[in-house]
């Protein structure tokens, strides 16, 4: 199967510091990449769709200045989370597709801690 | 937005067979997929339906029903290891995916 590679698998950041992680498909090339928020025992909460060389599609209550996305190229988005608290704390998980037809793969996912 | 429901917890024994329902309602529908989410790793893909019927991959199956916004994983032979989160997912109009709250399930001995 398709392999998506995320990194870091862990951080922790001080307040007020911004992170950046990276989500790369590895043996395809990827259209549009999700980024989800999972939080304890919760769901995978859409945060936003980005489709390569356009502006990521932001849900509803997700700050699109803190939450910076960037799909410059076919293999690569990158989700920097800026000026972090420690509400921000969470599991960050990307995923990838190389078309509206095909599932989504999923990277292995970065827990985020803020201190 | 979307609305996907399935049931919070199950817990059966090694060797039975476990039903996991799950309910949508989407703006538009391209899709549903059950993923296995150990704690604190990524989901990985289980299934795919996008037709109404049953898709059998080994020992497990899932089942749609695209008039009914229902759809069901099956698990058979459970074993200890199959003790995960199983998240539904439905793709909408828009081709986004969507999940569940995910239903745990406990296997014992």
């Amino acid at each position: 199967g398709a392999v998506v590679s995320q990194h870091p698998s862990w951080v922790i950041c001080k307040s007020g510091t911004s992170v950046k992680i990276e989500c790369r498909s590895l043996d395809f090339q990827a259209t549009t990449m999700f980024w989800y928020r999972q939080f304890p025992k919760q769901s995978l909460m859409l945060m936003a769709t980005s489709n390569e060389g356009s502006k990521a599609t932001y849900e509803q209550g997700v700050e699109k200045d803190k939450f910076l996305i960037n799909h410059a190229s076919l293999t690569l988005s990158t989700l920097t989370v800026t000026s972090a608290h420690p509400e921000d704390s969470s599991f960050y998980i990307c995923s990838a597709t190389t078309g509206r037809t095909t599932e989504a793969f999923f990277g292995q996912g970065t827990r985020l801690t803020v201190v | 937005g979307q609305n996907i429901d399935q049931p919070t917890e199950m817990t059966a024994t090694e060797g039975a067979i476990v039903q996991i329902n799950c309910t949508y309602q989407t703006s538009g529908f391209n899709g549903l997929f059950w993923y296995q989410q150990h704690a604190g790793e990524a989901p990985t893909f289980l299934s795919y339906n996008v037709l109404d019927g049953l898709e059998e991959k080994g020992r497990f199956s899932s089942f749609l029903s695209r008039s009914k916004g229902y759809s069901y994983l099956l698990l058979k032979e459970l074993q200890m290891k199959d003790s995960a989160s199983y998240l539904c997912a439905v793709r909408d109009g828009d081709y986004k995916l969507s999940f569940g709250a995910g239903t745990t399930v406990t296997v014992r001995a």
